[in-house]
């Protein structure tokens, strides 16, 4: 079965703190997908990042990075230097078409981020 | 913006009533999702189609749910005899067949209030 875990439900921090996002998942093939997305009170979906299984390599954006490691199904989410703007609900989605036998998203329960100025 | 368009925005209704909520995908995306997000919950999956063929429905798409994607354009998705438990966000995602990485696109979403 498919499962995505976001066990932090909600995180706050003071501005320029760095945080991490915790996402463990669970699938049983070798080949899926990882997304993070952010969403902000007005409620749309933000895409940040994906990511396929085969590549393992850690990214950077600016203040945004992600740890992806296959051995422990972990991929994490760290912004340095926290901005009140970070501010938002972010969300972890896995897409596992071998099992699911199509690409919908199956999301965790989203972490709350609020940055406190 | 994602190019993902839905209407209406947010809608009230009182509990009964039929409620009709539409997409407008990228028009090059051949494949559409519907979600459903609850207060303080993950979007859910709730059907897909490829072009106009609907290929999946989730079990939390009661029966007094349909949705239809009339020539693989536009989608739209109805609830019939509303309850106050279908008081959600619905979200609207477009993906293209074989894109590498199956990145969904989403739309602002409907906000649905059943009073």
């Amino acid at each position: 079965a498919q499962k995505v875990t976001q066990a932090q439900t909600e995180i706050s921090v003071v501005e320029k703190e760095d945080v991490t996002l915790d996402c463990v998942y669970e699938t049983r093939d070798t080949t899926y997908y990882l997304f993070w997305y952010k969403q902000p009170p007005s409620g749309e979906l933000v895409f940040l990042i994906r990511r396929n299984s085969f590549d393992e390599q850690n990214e950077i954006s600016g203040r945004y990075s992600w740890n992806f490691q296959k051995s422990t199904s972990s991929f994490n989410f760290t912004i340095t230097a926290s901005q009140v703007v970070d501010s938002a609900v972010y969300f972890c989605a896995l897409s596992d078409p071998a099992s699911s036998g199509t690409y919908k998203y199956i999301f965790g329960t989203g972490t709350r981020l609020k940055v406190l100025a | 913006d994602t190019g993902v368009s839905q209407d209406p925005r947010h809608k009230i209704t009182k509990r009964g009533q039929n409620v009709t909520f539409r997409c407008d995908p990228i028009s090059e995306h051949n494949r559409l999702y519907w979600y459903r997000q609850t207060l303080g919950q993950g979007p859910e999956f709730l059907t897909y189609f490829q072009n106009e063929a609907q290929l999946e429905k989730s079990r939390l798409l009661s029966d007094r749910f349909s949705a239809e994607r009339p020539k693989g354009s536009f989608s739209t998705l109805e609830i019939q005899r509303t309850e106050q438990g279908d008081s959600a966000m619905y979200l609207c995602a477009s993906h293209r067949q074989a894109s590498s990485y199956n990145e969904q696109f989403f739309g602002p979403g409907t906000r649905l209030t059943v009073l």
